[in-house]
């Protein structure tokens, strides 16, 4: 169980483009879904933290209004990284926490990650 | 501010253990983590200390010091299916909570 997946796996786009990522849950409601980016042989940095149904918590540093993000329900969030550059070119990885009380919920289960290479 | 250090790399040869020091400086303190992650992948659950003292599970071990902000991993009998990078992780408090912060994670590379 605890399984969390993301689409797409890896995208390239045009410098300007905005690219979509889907988080989900796909055996446990997420209560909490959480959003990291590594560069190459660094370690995660949390952008942004989703609860069900409000608004995003950003980090100190990170855009949001060019990262956006949406936890429409309890399996699923999207990462929006609007008029994408090459700097944005990166690894995205979710995470999600389940309910209080939920076997899970001392563990953040990841997604397998998304390569975005911007040209 | 939040702080969490780790050695860069480590080596060791197979059936060998090694021992991976994290310390730590948060706001706020829910638990520490320790993650597996090969190149290109997600990050997989290893370990998770709330209370001082240690946790076993199989080949692998997690001590935890709260008064010291310490934690260490212990790998025993290592395989070459070992070498990856070892996250710590420390559940402080963020913008928004209680997220994991991640330190920068060592580089285990196990040969024969």
């Amino acid at each position: 169980g605890a399984v969390v997946s993301q689409h797409p796996s890896w995208v390239i786009c045009k410098s300007g483009t905005s690219v979509k990522i889907e988080c989900r849950s796909l055996d446990f409601q997420a209560t909490t879904m959480f959003w990291y980016r590594q560069f190459p042989k660094q370690s995660l940095m949390l952008m942004a933290t989703s609860n069900e149904g409000s608004k995003a918590t950003y980090e100190q540093g990170v855009e949001k209004d060019k990262f956006l993000i949406n936890h429409a329900s309890l399996t699923l969030s999207t990462l929006t990284v609007t008029s994408a550059h090459p700097e944005d070119s990166s690894f995205y990885i979710c995470s999600a926490r389940g309910l209080a009380g939920d076997y899970s919920y001392n563990e953040q289960f990841f997604g397998p990650g998304t390569r975005l290479t911007v040209l | 501010g939040q702080n969490i250090d780790q050695p860069t790399e480590m080596t060791a040869t197979e059936g060998a253990i090694v021992q991976i020091n994290c310390t730590y400086q948060t706001s706020g303190f829910n638990g520490l983590f320790w993650y597996q992650q090969h190149a290109g992948e997600a990050p997989t659950f290893l370990s998770y200390n709330v209370l001082d003292g240690l946790e076993e599970k199989g080949r692998f071990s997690s001590f935890l010091s709260r008064s010291k902000g310490y934690s260490y991993l212990l790998l025993k009998e290592l395989q070459m299916k070992d070498s990856a990078s070892y996250l710590c992780a420390v559940r402080g408090r963020n913008q928004a909570g209680t997220a994991l912060i991640f330190g920068k994670g060592t580089t285990l590379s196990v040969s024969s």
